[in-house]
């Protein structure tokens, strides 16, 4: 079966500028979730979807950040205005609820704030 | 809430050898308990979990994991390496009610001739 797809892979853009991450999850897979991961540090959750609907967003700054999951497939996440402690790896997952813990991971998208 | 500690940072082993990865944990209940892997510009990768009854994990690519509740940890294993183990690894614990996972902050593992 396909992975999960992220894209871009890579993102270099100057402080107060936006920017938009995208995800396609594993097909079926109705728990989605985006984790942001800080050089040197292991991922930290951002947001939790169950279909469309967000679960968890506690730890999302949302006065900069948002996110959506349109039809309860695709996800994106997005920064507006990013700051220089934004550059960090945006790791997509997905899971499917049959098996608990069992996330596969997207390869991220790199995000450099200048 | 949970957490995890992986004390060590860097781990430099021969190939050959055998490898093992210190995770110790905190949670109020009983843990769910995971390994991942990260390669170069990958994504992570599941090695092997722990919900429930034997206490020593077999996993992927010939990896091990021992649960010990006396110690909260999770410690991984194997027997002996390979270049190719070359990477990060995460060890992760998950709550039982919401499957939110939280993880260490890594041990880079490097492998020399």
């Amino acid at each position: 079966e396909a992975g999960v797809a992220q894209s871009p892979r890579y993102k270099i853009i100057e402080k107060r500028q936006s920017v938009a991450f995208w995800c396609n999850p594993i097909s079926g897979h109705a728990t989605l979730y985006w984790y942001q991961q800080i050089l040197g540090q292991g991922p930290k959750l951002l947001i939790q979807f169950q279909n469309n609907g967000v679960v968890d967003d506690s730890q999302l700054p949302k006065d900069r950040f948002s996110a959506e999951r349109l039809k309860g497939v695709d996800s994106t996440l997005k920064i507006q205005p990013a700051k220089l402690e934004d550059s960090a790896v945006y790791l997509c997952a997905s899971s499917s609820q049959r098996e608990y813990g069992e996330q596969f991971f997207g390869p991220g998208t790199r995000l450099t704030v200048l | 809430a949970q957490s995890v500690t992986q004390p060590d940072i860097h781990i430099t082993v021969s190939e050959g050898a055998s490898l093992e990865l210190r995770c110790n944990y905190s949670y109020g209940a009983t843990p769910y308990l995971f390994w991942y892997v990260q390669s170069p510009g990958q994504g992570l990768q599941l090695l092997l979990k722990y919900f429930s009854g034997d206490t020593l994990v077999q996993g992927i690519k010939g990896f091990e994991a021992e649960f010990k509740r006396s110690q909260s940890s999770f410690n991984l294993r194997k027997p002996s390496v390979h270049w190719s183990d070359a990477a990060e690894y995460f060890c992760a614990v998950g709550s039982s009610n919401d499957y939110k996972l939280s993880f260490g902050a890594g041990t880079t593992v490097t492998v020399r001739a």
